[in-house]
């Protein structure tokens, strides 16, 4: 079964305006959520993270909100920008941050268009 | 990427025989994860290190995966008797930060 889930496999939007990329999760258990953005022919790499005692994450143009009663994140860009473009990934941790196990969810694609 | 080689960077081999993918954390990192990508899905833990010794293997979906790491740093992860099933992108990290994962580029594995 998947414990992260990303239900919308692309998303294309207007440079400058909002991103907005959603998760959901099932097990209670999870602490620690957090982004990886992937290029093609690239590993992922770490975008931003928020932890279970806190439900707004912001750094720069990119901010994490977490609904832990509704089991859901999601992660806003605003503005938009093409290099911005890429697969998002949300993953999960049920760890308290300690280790590198994590769940991820299927990913979502995204583009700007300029 | 992210301190981490990884080799081959792609590999072909047939259905049966046995293959090892080899990781180098460069800047030499206590801690070492496998994970799996199928495509069009998210990265799977398989298993990771501490130093030399195997933390957790959980993640290993039979007993034809297994995996080392040698003193020194450098890990092997050997499929025994590939299937085809096992074609993936098999990518390697290390710990940067606070769970901020850091992955090579990876090995893509297919298996013909």
């Amino acid at each position: 079964d998947q414990q992260v889930k990303q239900n919308s496999p692309s998303l294309s939007v207007q440079e400058g305006r909002i991103s907005i990329l959603n998760c959901d999760y099932t097990n209670s258990m999870f602490d620690y959520f957090l982004w990886y953005k992937k290029y093609p022919a690239e590993g992922p790499t770490f975008l931003i993270s928020i932890s279970s005692i806190k439900d707004k994450n912001e750094d720069g143009r990119f901010t994490v909100f977490l609904n832990k009663s509704a089991k859901h994140l999601s992660l806003h860009i605003v503005p938009s920008q093409p290099g911005d473009s890429a697969v998002y990934f949300c993953a999960a941790s049920a760890g308290s941050g300690n280790t590198g196990k994590l769940i991820f969810g299927q990913g979502t694609t995204l583009q700007v268009k300029p | 990427g992210a301190g981490v080689s990884q080799s081959p960077r792609y590999k072909v081999t047939k259905r049966g025989q046995d293959v090892a993918l080899r990781c180098d954390p460069i800047s030499g990192h206590v801690s070492l994860y496998w994970y799996r990508q199928a495509l069009g899905q998210g990265p799977e833990f398989l298993t990771y290190f501490n130093y030399e010794a195997q933390q957790d293997k959980s993640g290993l979906p039979n007993d034809r995966f297994s995996a080392e790491r040698a003193e020194g740093s450098i890990s092997t992860l050997t499929i025994q008797r590939t299937e085809q099933r096992d074609s993936a992108m098999y990518r390697c990290a290390v710990v940067l930060g606070q769970l901020m994962l850091g992955f090579g580029q990876g090995t893509r594995l297919t298996v013909v």
